[in-house]
């Protein structure tokens, strides 16, 4: 079974402050990682995707990939009221199980800047 | 470019009846993927269909279908539906469902089974 584990949270982080999201993820052959971000009653709505290990910065958005270690993880600097939502981390698995080319995600973690 | 659309957006039905939901993807797209999201379980993979055909199914009983036409728009079907099949129904598209694309999501279908 292929599995996204997130700590539930909720994470709460002063306004200004940066925001720390973590991820692992059970399939070494893994190959991309998608974080979303979902406001209540919404749709998830791609915030950044990774491929390959190490950073990748997107204004106020980091994402961090250690394939060895099977992580992945999200900052968010300047964190402001309106970042508060479920983050959804999500990762598209390899071979078999009839899962090649589809998103297995986390049960997500819910974020809250306080003001 | 219109975004993913999906009708009704909102459904209630009772157990033993069957449901039809319906996904238009982006213009170009030709996957599109079914999702269940609910409050314990998360967002889990139902099937993903590719020019008319199934490419990959997820976990779910057979009273879960889904078709693809040739416009690329797909329809999702639940026959005899259970209480527990209460959810929102998300449907995303990408290009070609590629490993390396983005899926889009679709608003959801929220469908209430009393």
């Amino acid at each position: 079974q292929k599995e996204v584990e997130q700590n539930s949270g909720p994470l709460s982080v002063p306004e200004g402050a940066i925001a720390s999201l973590n991820c692992t993820y059970s399939d070494r052959g893994s190959q991309s990682f998608f974080w979303y971000r979902q406001y209540s009653g919404k749709s998830p709505e791609l915030i950044m995707f990774i491929y390959s290990n190490g950073d990748k910065e997107d204004g106020r958005f980091t994402a961090q990939l250690n394939k060895a270690s099977q992580y992945v993880s999200l900052l968010i600097r300047d964190s402001q009221p309106s970042d508060s939502a479920t983050y959804l981390c999500a990762v598209i698995s390899s071979g078999y199980g009839g899962s090649q080319g589809n998103l297995i995600f986390g049960k997500g973690t819910k974020l809250s800047v306080k003001p | 470019k219109a975004g993913v659309t999906q009708t009704p957006r909102y459904l209630i039905k009772t157990r033993g009846q069957q449901v039809t939901l319906s996904c238009s993807p982006i213009s170009g797209h030709r996957s599109v993927s079914w999702y269940q999201q609910t409050p314990g379980q998360g967002l889990q993979f139902l099937f993903e269909y590719f020019s008319e055909t199934q490419r990959n199914k997820g976990n779910f009983p057979g009273r879960f279908s889904g078709r693809q036409f040739s416009n690329s728009r797909s329809e999702m079907n639940v026959s005899t539906l259970e209480l527990g099949d209460s959810a929102l129904y998300l449907c995303a598209s990408s290009l070609s469902g590629s490993y390396q694309e983005t899926q889009y999501f679709g608003p959801g279908t929220r469908l209430l089974v009393l």
